[in-house]
């Protein structure tokens, strides 16, 4: 079965300063990898996806990941936070298989400091 | 082009009702997929739908069910309705290929009391 794991619950970063927010997932084979954003009562917004190719893949708002096979790992980063990050960040595994089951990690709650 | 849709944004039911809660995927996708959100157990998967049929099925007991219908809107339904049914439920719509990604509506707010 695979799964995700997301170690930090809770980072608090300064405004400008750089951002790397950890994830790890289970899968048996190379799965399609995402991260969302969650705003407080809002829906999910997709920042980035890795489906093959590349390992370093660019998204939205300034936000890069990079998957490391050897490592089982999918890490968001940001090289400067602004204040409007503020939110709740999930990864998310999903086979390759074409079922559309995402299995998210527990999420990452990151605040910024002015 | 719309988003993901879903009516109504805020729900609350007495415990032992029932509860539809509907989703509007973006147009041309067939795939919907409904998620479970709570703080306690987080973000889990209650099925995907496509075609018109359930494709796929997250562990949740039978109250939890759902339908889609020939143009790809969806319901879910929650039938006698407990405590532990409060959560934001997510409706999420895909192009039905490999290399796609999943659109997430704004949730539904289900709190029972």
């Amino acid at each position: 079965a695979q799964s995700v794991t997301q170690p930090d619950i809770h980072i608090t970063v300064s405004e400008g300063a750089s951002l790397e927010l950890r994830c790890n997932y289970s899968y048996g084979a190379t799965p399609y990898l995402f991260w969302y954003v969650q705003s407080p009562g809002q829906g999910l917004q997709l920042l980035l996806k890795y489906f093959s190719g590349d390992t370093l893949v660019q998204g939205i708002k300034g936000f890069e990941a990079e998957f490391k096979r050897s490592q089982s790992s999918f890490n968001l980063r940001k090289p400067s936070v602004h204040w409007s990050d503020a939110a709740e960040y999930f990864c998310a595994v999903r086979s390759n298989f074409g079922n559309e089951k995402l299995t998210f990690g527990t999420g990452t709650r990151l605040t910024i400091i002015p | 082009k719309a988003g993901v849709t879903q009516t109504p944004r805020y729900l609350i039911k007495t415990r032992g009702q029932q509860v539809t809660l509907s989703c509007s995927p973006i147009s041309g996708h067939r795939s919907v997929s409904w998620y479970q959100q709570t703080p306690g157990q987080g973000l889990q998967f209650l099925f995907e739908y496509f075609s018109e049929t359930q494709r796929n099925k997250g562990n949740f007991p039978g109250r939890f069910s759902g339908r889609q219908f020939s143009n790809s809107r969806s319901e879910m339904n929650v039938s006698t309705l407990e405590l532990g049914d409060s959560a934001l439920y997510l409706c999420a719509s895909r192009l039905d290929s490999l290399n796609t990604e999943a659109f997430f509506g704004q949730g539904t707010r289900l709190t029972v009391v």
